[in-house]
């Protein structure tokens, strides 16, 4: 059984850059996109970008200029970096993963709450 | 971006209630459409992709139907642990996004 953990951490000073991991284990990080999504306390989901296990990326044109999503296959993790942070990034964010271009997200972490402090 | 809307963004049921939630976007969108059930504290968990089709181990009271613009999620008989809020996300295009939601209370 895949699974996913989150993991970084929880309180980032704002105009820094918030960082944090998701672990993959139970499967092999190749041949899958590995998403980021996050969701502000009590608000709706937002998709932030995707890497694959060649180290290809896509982002969200809304965080694109301050997000990199990168992949360790030795350690089969996937990482995300989102600098400049403001209190609008405050969250919780959720690693996930899926199959082909059109496939849902289909294993999700349990998701890691990241408070930006002014 | 596409754009999903979701109605209602609230639904009052009870136990054993038919539950449609309707989610539509702002292009067509073929069937590339998923559904989500994420209770709180908790990480979504995927219920209906393509449109209609039941993902592994999802009870049947779950389905869902539609294509182009318009999808409809159907719980046929409302159990207790349904109460949740569900999420539809288009599969279509990148950025990938979702509906803002729709919570299902006692």
């Amino acid at each position: 059984q895949v699974q996913l953990q989150e993991s970084g951490p929880g309180l980032v000073k704002a105009s820094e850059t918030l960082s944090l991991t998701c672990s993959v284990s139970g499967g092999s990080i190749s041949s899958y996109y590995w998403n980021w999504i996050r969701q502000p306390p009590g608000k709706g989901l937002e998709w932030i970008g995707y890497v694959i296990y060649s180290g290809s990326a896509s982002y969200n044109p809304s965080v694109k200029s301050r997000v990199t999503i990168s992949v360790d296959t030795s350690k089969n993790q996937f990482s995300l970096k989102l600098s400049s942070v403001t209190a609008a990034d405050s969250a919780v964010y959720l690693c996930a993963r899926h199959s082909d271009y059109y496939a849902p997200f289909d294993y999700w972490g349990q998701g890691a709450l990241v408070t930006v402090s002014s | 971006d596409i754009q999903l809307t979701q109605s209602p963004s609230f639904l009052s049921a009870s136990v054993g209630d038919r539950v449609t939630i309707t989610c539509r976007a702002s292009q067509g969108i073929r069937s590339y459409l998923a559904w989500y059930q994420q209770k709180p504290g908790k990480a979504p968990k995927l219920l209906i992709y393509g449109a209609s089709t039941l993902q592994s181990g999802v009870p049947s009271r779950f389905s869902g139907s539609g294509s182009g613009a318009e999808f409809t999620l159907t719980i046929s008989s409302l159990q207790p642990e349904d109460f949740a809020t569900y999420y539809c996300q288009q599969l279509n295009d990148y950025p990938r996004t979702f509906g803002q939601g729709t919570k299902v209370e006692i």
